[in-house]
């Protein structure tokens, strides 16, 4: 099975509060965990990543919070707004070393209810 | 400026036909990628390549075979398409070689094949 997950499938919101996605990761040795976007009929657009040395980091309205401990990545979203509508993967490299080890979760739909 | 295209968007073939589809970048990027992505299993590597020339088997490459002759593009070839390569192919790219780098991606190629 896949090493990366999500705990919801889908999360539905209200205009202008947070949200939270939350993405359960199984591999200690995952160093470097990115979020992207997907809205739909379009590619994933990156978000924001963070190493296994840091656990948060901030963006523009985003934050994602690592907890190594009990192999937890989340993405807050502050002051959610329609255009947050999309599905929201998490990623993570396993290897650490390769580009082609990044390994994709299977998404959480965020549905912004105006 | 156009980034990463891929075409065609949509494709319907049938089952045995060869379909190719192409992904061209305009960043001069080393590292190309596809991915398809079916409901279910999120996002899944099919091949890769560091350079012009060089490719690499990804999680699910079989049915499939690819090129890099040229940086800037990276055909997919089905040789002969069966009902379970009906997906959305996305093609993406990154310009560095350490894993801590975001990948970009194209629009996605919607194949059914019938």
């Amino acid at each position: 099975g896949e090493s990366v997950g999500l705990h919801l499938p889908t999360l539905s919101v209200q205009e202008g509060d947070n949200s939270i996605i939350n993405c359960a990761y199984s591999n200690s040795a995952s160093d470097y965990f990115i979020w992207y976007k997907q809205e739909s009929g379009k590619g994933p657009q990156f978000i924001i990543d963070i190493r296994s040395n840091m656990d948060k980091r901030q963006g523009q309205r985003v934050t994602v919070l690592l907890n190594k401990t009990v192999k937890h990545l989340s993405l807050q979203i502050a002051a959610t707004q329609p255009g947050d509508s999309a599905v929201y993967f998490c990623a993570e490299n396993i290897y650490g070393g390769s580009q082609g080890n990044l390994i994709f979760g299977k998404g959480t739909k965020l549905s912004v209810k105006p | 400026d156009a980034g990463i295209t891929q075409s065609p968007r949509y494709k319907i073939t049938e089952t045995g036909r060869q379909v190719t589809l192409m992904c061209h970048q305009t960043w001069s990027h080393s590292y190309m990628f596809w991915y398809r992505q079916d409901l279910g299993h999120g996002l899944r590597l099919i091949y890769y390549s560091a350079a012009a020339d060089i490719t690499d088997k990804g999680e699910v490459p079989d049915g499939y075979v690819v090129s890099r002759s040229k940086t800037e593009n990276f055909p997919l070839t089905l040789e002969s398409a069966t009902r379970s390569q009906t997906s959305v192919y996305f093609c993406a790219s990154t310009g560095l070689a350490g894993a801590y780098n975001e990948q970009f991606f194209g629009p996605g190629t919607r194949l059914t094949v019938l």
